[in-house]
């Protein structure tokens, strides 16, 4: 069973912090990576993808990947209240179409 | 800037109904998928579907869902004699290609009664 994991947290910062987030997937053949963020009743929201090992920047938003150690992780910069919300972790198996979603970080930025 | 849209936003059906859940892609998407996430659990993967056919599907898929494009711009799943445990949130999402992000719609919450 192919799985991706994160800590549910809930994770807490202060407004103007940097929020970490982590996840770790268990398929070496997986190719693709994907951030999205969900508020509570809503659809998952695409924030951020990355293919290569490094880092790629979007504005506030900064992804991590490492195929070595099966690790991508999302960084949030100035952290607002309106970051509030589940981050999603998925990630796209070579070869296949299929998303494999963890369950979500729940993320509260104090004001 | 283009989204996918879905109806209805909210279906209430009895048990042992049929219901169609009907999503337009975006509009040069050429893969479209089906998500579902029970209340307070994992978003799920369904099914996906290329060039007029199921490309990939999972364990849960089973013989009493079906999907089709029936024209040119609807993509729908359909549920056949739907049971307690259907009941959750279904997503539809498009993407160019098989690899690139897949973009989400608002979802459509079924709730079997």
């Amino acid at each position: 069973q192919k799985e991706v994991e994160q800590n549910s947290g809930p994770l807490s910062v202060p407004e103007g912090a940097i929020a970490s987030l982590n996840c770790t997937y268990s398929d070496r053949g997986s190719q693709s990576f994907f951030w999205y963020r969900q508020y509570s009743g809503k659809s998952p929201e695409l924030i951020m993808f990355i293919y290569s090992n490094g880092d790629k920047e979007d504005g506030r938003f900064t992804a991590q990947l490492n195929k070595a150690s099966q690790y991508v992780s999302l960084l949030i910069r100035d952290s607002q209240p309106s970051d509030s919300a589940t981050y999603l972790c998925a990630v796209l198996q070579g070869g296949s179409e299929k998303l494999v979603f963890g369950k979500g970080t729940k993320l509260t930025v104090n004001p | 800037e283009p989204e996918v849209t879905q109806t209805p936003s909210h279906q209430v059906t009895q048990m042992g109904q049929e219901v169609i859940l009907r999503c337009v892609p975006i509009s040069n998407h050429l893969y479209f998928y089906w998500y579902r996430q029970i209340l307070g659990q994992k978003v799920e993967f369904l099914v996906s579907f290329y060039n007029n056919e199921i490309s990939e599907k999972s364990e849960i898929f089973d013989d009493q869902f079906s999907v089709e494009r029936p024209d040119g711009s609807n993509f729908t799943l359909k549920i056949r004699s739907t049971k307690l445990e259907d009941s959750a949130m279904y997503f539809c999402a498009s993407s160019v290609s098989g690899d690139q992000p897949q973009h989400f719609g608002d979802g459509t919450r079924l709730s079997i009664l």
